[in-house]
């Protein structure tokens, strides 16, 4: 596996549900992020991690929790979500130092009911 | 209050000639610049990147203008070719390097060939 992947891709779940997104990159950066993409809306960064510390939490509700174990993985957890939180969710690494260019995963589309 | 602005949700261009996308951005503390393309079912690539201190940079076929008056960039592309077509977002970031991009809406460029 080259760059960044995402698994799922595609995921349909209840407000009840717990799930978890994963993220994982293989380009040996040491920061790491979430974004989420709403219909019609621009990109919005949700959290950053460097070197697995998180940095940023972009007033994100609760019902999103990010772990980050390692500078390759980066996991969003899931649980009680809104219909309103369908969405396309995308991870995204840099280099620290050029946080700017960030190479981003194909994403994971998200549907709630 | 969106700082990023892409006014111009679709662009349609003849192959060979100019494509000219456009952004608007409202916070003169930003100080670095991006645009992203992005194909369907895929995440964003970094395309090319401006620093405030400079207000052009050319790379190829791609060229980004940066009027920091106007607080205006533009890409452009030259010439235009079908496989350029996608979604083009412009990103910006604040002084600081911290990572947190602000996007713009989008531009879908549509090449005929």
């Amino acid at each position: 596996e080259t760059g960044v992947t995402q698994t799922p891709r595609h995921l349909v779940m209840g407000m009840t549900n717990k799930k978890s997104l994963k993220c994982e990159q293989h380009l040996g950066h040491n920061a790491m992020y979430w974004y989420k993409q709403s219909a019609k809306k621009p990109l919005e960064l949700m959290f950053v991690y460097n070197f697995k510390e998180q940095t940023e939490n972009n007033s994100v509700p609760s019902r999103f929790s990010p772990e980050c174990p390692n500078s390759s993985h980066l996991f969003l957890h899931l649980h009680t979500l809104q219909p309103e939180d369908s969405a396309l969710y995308l991870c995204a690494s840099s280099r620290v130092g050029t946080y700017n260019e960030q190479f981003f995963g194909p994403g994971t589309r998200l549907t709630v009911l | 209050d969106q700082q990023v602005k892409q006014n111009s949700p679709s662009l349609s261009v003849q192959e060979g000639r100019i494509s000219i996308l456009n952004c608007d951005y409202t916070n003169s503390m930003f100080d670095y610049f991006l645009w992203y393309k992005k194909y369907p079912a895929e995440g964003p690539t970094f395309l090319i990147s401006i620093s405030s201190i400079k207000d052009k940079n050319e790379d190829g076929r791609f060229t980004v203008f940066l009027n920091k008056s106007a607080k205006h960039l533009s890409l452009h592309i030259v010439p235009s070719q079908p496989g350029d077509s996608a979604v083009y977002f412009c990103a910006a970031s604040l002084s600081g390097n911290t990572g947190k991009l602000i996007f713009g809406q989008g531009t879908t460029l549509q090449v005929k060939p």
